[in-house]
């Protein structure tokens, strides 16, 4: 059974752009979370897709968005980079929602922003 | 006051040892709480959770959970080099339909041979 798969893995932007990340989640499973994690902050929780809604968001400001398609694959976006948007961005993938609490999480997307 | 606190280490202990890794959280409604292991450049995994007070084992790995103190804990026996690894405590409320799981910035555990 194979994993979530993001792409891309790694990716260098500068300030201003926009990005697309894309996760895949482990098939069957319904829920899609995006989490940032950047060494001072550790995870942070961004969005929460399931079947094509979101569930839950963070904190995060209106910039970084997402959404989930009809086959449970996801996209996040961030508009306007800025140097602080460097981090890693996991996705993760639950077969009945973050209800349960066990999420299986890609490898992730490491982004730097100059 | 952040919702979840772990003790950024690095915790050292040797070969053989317990290891002891704990996590306090803020919100009293907290429903159930996770220990995941992160490798060096790699993703977070589920090792444990728990949702009642009390202890709960699998293996060498030990969860303990006490609301009241509102403080959750994992301990490690007969520690491995393997082990050596960043452990991260999550929290979940759930809020009607919705939930989302709150990690700590983790505790950072070295094993020495």
């Amino acid at each position: 059974k194979a994993g979530v798969t993001q792409t891309p893995r790694y990716l260098i932007k500068t300030r201003g752009q926009q990005v697309t990340l894309s996760c895949s989640p482990i098939s069957g499973h319904r829920s899609v979370s995006w989490y940032q994690q950047t060494p001072g902050q550790g995870l942070q929780f961004l969005f929460e897709y399931f079947s094509e809604t979101q569930r839950n968001k963070g904190n995060f400001p209106g910039r970084f968005s997402g959404r989930q398609f009809s086959n449970s694959r996801s996209e996040m976006n961030v508009s306007t980079l800025e140097l602080g948007d460097s981090a890693l961005y996991l996705c993760a993938s639950s077969s009945q929602g973050a209800n349960t609490g066990e999420l299986f999480f890609g490898e992730g997307s490491r982004l730097t922003v100059l | 006051q952040k919702e979840v606190e772990q003790n950024s280490g690095p915790l050292s202990v040797p070969e053989g040892a317990i290891a002891s890794l704990n996590c306090t959280y803020s919100d009293r409604g907290s429903q159930s709480f996770f220990w995941y292991r992160q490798y060096s450049g790699k993703s977070p995994e589920l090792i444990m959770f728990i949702y009642s007070n009390g202890d709960k084992e699998d293996g060498r790995f030990t969860a303990q959970l006490n609301k009241a103190s509102q403080y959750v804990s994992l301990l490690i026996r007969d520690s491995q080099p393997s082990d050596s690894a960043t452990y991260l405590c999550a929290v979940k409320k759930a809020t009607g339909t919705a939930s989302k799981l709150t990690f700590g910035t983790g505790t950072r555990l070295q094993v020495t041979l």
